[in-house]
Formats: C-alpha cells, structure tokens, sequence
C-alpha cells in the first residue's frame, strides 16, 4: 500500500539554525513528491516538487528538499530559518503511472524559536 | 488570476441542516478535489473529479455529495449536517505534475 510517514509530530529549532522537515515514503513504481506548508488559518501553499532529474530540488522561501531513492526519503530543508517559516509542513506522494490522487502524511509542525 | 476561490469562508450549521459549499479554479485544470482537515488526521480525501462530467469517491465520502458544474466549479454538499462534519474544508485542484493548487478553505461548524 502506498504511504507516506512523517515521522515527527513537531520540531523545534532556534532562528539562524538550520532545519529539517523528515519525510519518507513507500509508493509502487517511481514517485513524484512534493512537500506544501499551511500557515495558520490559512489553506495549503505548494512549495516544492520532485518529479525526476535532481535529487535536490529547489523551493519556494529558500527551502530545498533531497530525493534518496536508496532510503525512500523526500526531507525538506533550510540553512537557516526564520521565525516567519513557523508554520505546518506537509509531505505528499502521488505514483507517476497513476497520479490522480495525492498520498498525504500527517503534517508536522515546525517551531522557529527567536 | 485568483488561482482557487472558496465559498464561504465560515458557517454554522445545527444538526440537519443541508448547505453546498463552493469552489472554483481559473487555471484551466482537469481534475478538483474536495479534502478535510481535522486536527490530527492531516488531509482526507472525500470526493474528487479528474474531469468535468466526472466524480469519484475518496476516503471519507458518506454525508457528502459532489457536483462538478464545469470545467471551473465543484461543490461540495452536505444534505443533513452533522456534528461529525465539524471540520475544515478544502478545494484544490491539479497542475500538469500532480501538484495540487489550494483555496483558502471553509471553517463549518455542526451544532
């Protein structure tokens, strides 16, 4: 069955340091991952995609995330973080060959302590 | 270009009650999706149409049922609320790479 697990239900980190968002995935064939953030009282933003090339792939608000098929992992990451990136984080899979529909993790929520 | 648009922003229901809850896309996608977000339980599918003239169940689809008027709209309606259907609202629809374009949601409340 497809899934995808976020395995922390918060982290926190200081402002400055950098952060890591931890994702993983099981998905037959080849996956397309994307993670999205959800400020409070607010609706889903995209935030980056992986669909194939690179395993780092680039975002919005200078954060990255790095594809590694060995270990089925999509983490999400920044070198240093803000206050203002304090927020949920969620990861989402969908299989290439049947990509109607998004598997969702559980979201975590991300503290940026000043 | 306003992306995805939601109607209304908040509600309160009491028990019974019936309401369709709006959504529409400028973005000349195919497929809309209807989610709700309860605290702990992430992001649940309950109906969702790749194309116009199409619907299909999600996760949770019993208490709600879909209409996808056209291309742009895709309403949600619950029949006879209940408190069980507390819960936050999403449309979204699909971009050429599965990722998934978001409206700013529907905050029910079910008395």
């Amino acid at each position: 069955a497809q899934s995808v697990a976020q395995p922390e239900d918060q982290v926190n980190v200081a402002e400055g340091n950098p952060l890591t968002v931890k994702c993983t995935y099981s998905v037959s064939g080849n996956p397309y991952l994307f993670w999205y953030v959800q400020y409070p009282n607010r609706g889903l933003q995209f935030l980056l995609k992986y669909i194939t090339g690179d395993n780092l792939v680039k975002g919005s608000y200078g954060f990255e995330a790095e594809f590694n098929k060995s270990q089925t992992s999509f983490h999400l990451k920044k070198p240093s973080a803000l206050v203002s990136d304090s927020a949920l984080y969620f990861c989402a899979v969908s299989n290439a060959g049947n990509n109607r529909k998004l598997i969702w993790g559980l979201g975590t929520s991300l503290a940026v302590n000043p | 270009n306003a992306g995805v648009t939601q109607t209304p922003k908040f509600q309160v229901l009491k028990t019974g009650q019936s309401m369709t809850l709006q959504c529409a896309q400028d973005m000349n996608h195919n497929s809309m999706y209807w989610y709700r977000q309860d605290p702990g339980m992430g992001l649940r599918l309950i109906y969702y149409s790749a194309s116009e003239g199409t619907t299909d169940k999600g996760e949770v689809p019993n208490g709600y049922n879909v209409s996808r008027l056209n291309k742009r709209e895709f309403s949600l309606r619950l029949e006879s609320a209940a408190p069980s259907q507390t819960s936050v609202y999403f449309c979204a629809s699909r971009g050429d790479y599965n990722e998934q374009f978001f409206g700013p949601g529907t905050r029910l409340t079910v008395l």
